[in-house]
């Protein structure tokens, strides 16, 4: 079974720090990754995802195979960016085949100060 | 275009009471995925319909939770005999095809479940 662990549940930045949002994951096979957010009062939404390799609002991720983790980076926090961040892996792969389930970890709230 | 929205934005219920969650999927899409987010928690898959039918209710806690879809577009998640632990706030996502989860999922605004 995949696991995600979000080891922060509350991140506080200073408007124009760097910020790193921690997610590490298990699973046995090649799992795809994502990064979801939810604004206050808004419904949930996807930034990224690892196969696109691209930069959303100005934030990255990168798959590390070798810790198991998708850290979510951004150099310079914006007050906007205060919102839930949650980490989410899809078990691409699996053995069991059929619909494969997206587990989502417990979520970090990130607040940017100003 | 319209999202996906879900009926009622709030549900209050009395132990043991049945309740009925709707939801309205974006328009063309096929799969319809609904899942339980409890205080503190990521959310949790509980259901996956690819057009009418059930492709995988694994998640679904046990049988008082019962999830339908007839005319492969708006779903109904009903669950019978409410229990205080039953309270969450209940999403709803709908995607293109049935590509499985790879498919980019398009979540609801969510329902606030409470049962006293």
């Amino acid at each position: 079974a995949q696991r995600v662990t979000q080891p922060e549940k509350l991140l506080s930045v200073f408007k124009g720090a760097p910020v790193e949002l921690k997610c590490n994951y298990s699973y046995s096979g090649s799992p795809e990754l994502f990064w979801y957010v939810q604004y206050s009062r808004q419904r949930l939404q996807l930034l990224l995802r690892h196969i696109s390799r691209e930069s959303i609002k100005g934030f990255t991720a990168d798959l590390n195979k070798g810790e198991t983790s998708f850290h979510l980076k951004k150099p310079f926090a914006q007050e906007e960016d205060s919102a839930m961040y949650y980490c989410a892996l899809l078990p691409v792969g699996s053995q069991s085949g059929g619909y494969q389930k997206v587990t989502f970890g417990t979520g970090t709230k990130l607040q940017v100060i100003p | 275009g319209a999202g996906v929205s879900q009926t009622p934005s709030n549900k209050v219920t009395e132990k043991g009471k049945y309740v009925e969650l709707r939801c309205d999927p974006i328009s063309g899409h096929t799969a319809l995925y609904w899942y339980r987010q409890s205080l503190g928690q990521g959310p949790e898959f509980l259901i996956y319909f690819q057009g009418t039918g059930a492709a995988d209710d694994s998640g679904l806690p046990n049988d008082r939770f019962f999830a339908v879809r007839p005319e492969g577009s708006v779903s109904t998640l009903k669950i019978q005999r409410t229990e205080r632990g039953d309270s969450a706030v209940y999403l709803c996502a709908s995607s293109l095809e049935s590509g499985g989860a790879r498919e980019t999922q398009y979540f609801g605004p969510g329902t606030r479940l409470l049962v006293l």
